[in-house]
């Protein structure tokens, strides 16, 4: 039972357009969600985060919206560049120091 | 700001021995780490919770006599896994959680067993 679900595998963006990246969740428990960049045989790192008494967090390029209603965030990216071709995981928690919930994540490729 | 240091980041032992990976919080007292595994194009899952001074909390069906872990000081946890088979093989990642960083990660251990 996946609580964290990015339904998308894969997204191919131009440069200078923007990027949407989607995740759907089910436990109405979260209320602390995270986006992450991976790339192959590296760690996480941390881009942006959003709680939920908020609907939208802007740091530079990256903005999260969260749809509490909906149990829907989506991370946009504009504009896009090439260096942002990575894995994106969209994580969540509930309140105190608990593990993260992962996405299985969306392979973004910014084309030139 | 916070940072966790993950060694080794990539090892290769032969099928029965043992394998420790370290983590460190360098900058900040980590009660808490939290050890992930991912699979091939698979999600981060979780494996365990290691408290500083208490047993570990393993995830359902982790298998808590392979994968030992140990959290002696507020700064280091090691999972060692124990008499590694080929389907060990994987990517582990640490993580801990900070007063300043969100939820910082370690850079992970690539882990093939031969």
């Amino acid at each position: 039972d996946q609580q964290v679900k990015q339904n998308s595998p894969s997204l191919s963006v131009q440069e200078g357009r923007i990027s949407i990246l989607n995740c759907d969740y089910t436990n109405s428990m979260f209320d602390y969600f995270l986006w992450y960049k991976k790339y192959p045989a590296e760690g996480p790192t941390f881009l942006i985060s959003i709680s939920s008494i908020k609907d939208k967090n802007e740091d530079g390029r990256f903005t999260v919206f969260l749809n509490k209603s909906a149990k829907h965030l989506s991370l946009h990216i504009v504009p896009s560049q090439p260096g942002d071709s990575a894995v994106y995981f969209c994580a969540a928690s509930s309140s105190g120091n608990t593990p993260l919930v992962f996405g299985k994540g969306t392979r973004l490729s910014v084309i030139a | 700001g916070a940072v966790v240091s993950q060694h080794p980041s990539r090892v290769i032992c032969k099928s029965g021995t043992s394998v420790k990976i370290e983590c460190r919080s360098l900058d900040f007292q980590a009660t808490t780490m939290f050890w992930y595994r991912q699979f091939p194009k698979k999600s981060l899952m979780l494996m365990a919770t290691s408290n500083e001074g208490s047993k570990a909390t393993y995830e359902q069906g982790v298998e808590k006599d392979k994968f030992l872990i140990n959290h002696a000081s507020l700064t280091l946890s090691t999972l060692t896994v124990t008499s590694a088979h080929p389907e060990d093989s994987s990517f582990y990642i640490c993580s801990a959680p900070s007063l300043t960083e969100d939820y910082t990660f370690g850079s992970g251990t690539r882990l093939t067993v031969v």
